[in-house]
């Protein structure tokens, strides 16, 4: 039972144009969502997040949308440069829904841009 | 780099043999959590710790493993009489928020 899917096992962009990466998830009780990025031997590097009050947040190049009522968000790097490449793992959390904190991570997309 | 730090970052043993995975947070964090990940999946939650508590342990296998945040000192995550399945990356996260802050890793593998 996958409770976040990243159904994109992979990605392949132009340098310079827009990366949309997805993200759908199935359980309503999730309240605040999580981007990170992850080169390979090394620890998930944290991105952007949300909460789901909120419909869009911000920070430079990546911007985080949520559609709470497709429970469906994604993250959109824009420009997209050839540092990008690496895996993208989208997490969820209850925080207020009594799961502590813990992060459910989807399976996550390889983002490769061209230079 | 006050970064979380992990040691090992690559731990071999032989079946039936302890690992000790070691997990140190960043400065003026509380909150740990160990994860696992296998080959082509994404991260597994594992435990959830405070300094001395363990407070979720939902994603741990009920035998073998083991964790603890000492009052002084790392986190450690400990899985006795290891079988090839648990050969994985392991890592740490830390936070005093709901960011998570993640360590390199543990890559364990188990002859």
């Amino acid at each position: 039972d996958q409770q976040v899917k990243q159904n994109s096992p992979s990605l392949s962009v132009q340098e310079g144009r827009i990366s949309i990466l997805n993200c759908d998830y199935t359980n309503s009780m999730f309240d605040y969502f999580l981007w990170y990025k992850k080169y390979p031997a090394e620890g998930p590097t944290f991105l952007i997040s949300i909460s789901s009050i909120k419909d869009k947040n911000e920070d430079g190049r990546f911007t985080v949308f949520l559609n709470k009522s497709a429970k469906h968000l994604s993250l959109h790097i824009v420009p997209s440069q050839p540092g990008d490449s690496a895996v993208y793992f989208c997490a969820a959390s209850a925080l207020y829904g009594g799961s502590q904190g813990n992060l459910i991570f989807g399976k996550g997309t390889k983002l490769s841009v061209k230079p | 780099n006050a970064g979380v730090m992990q040691n090992p970052r690559h731990l071999v043993r032989r079946r039936g043999q302890e690992a000790r995975l070691r997990c140190s947070p960043m400065k003026g964090h509380s909150h740990v959590y160990w994860y696992r990940q296998l080959p082509e999946e994404g991260l597994k939650f594992m435990v959830y710790l405070q300094k001395e508590n363990i407070i979720d342990e939902s994603g741990m296998p009920k035998e073998r493993f083991s964790a603890e945040f000492p009052k002084e000192g790392p986190s450690i995550l400990r899985i006795q009489q290891v079988v090839r399945g648990d050969s994985a990356a392991y890592f740490c996260a830390s936070s005093e928020g709901i960011e998570q802050f993640f360590g390199p890793g543990t890559r364990l593998t188990v002859l």
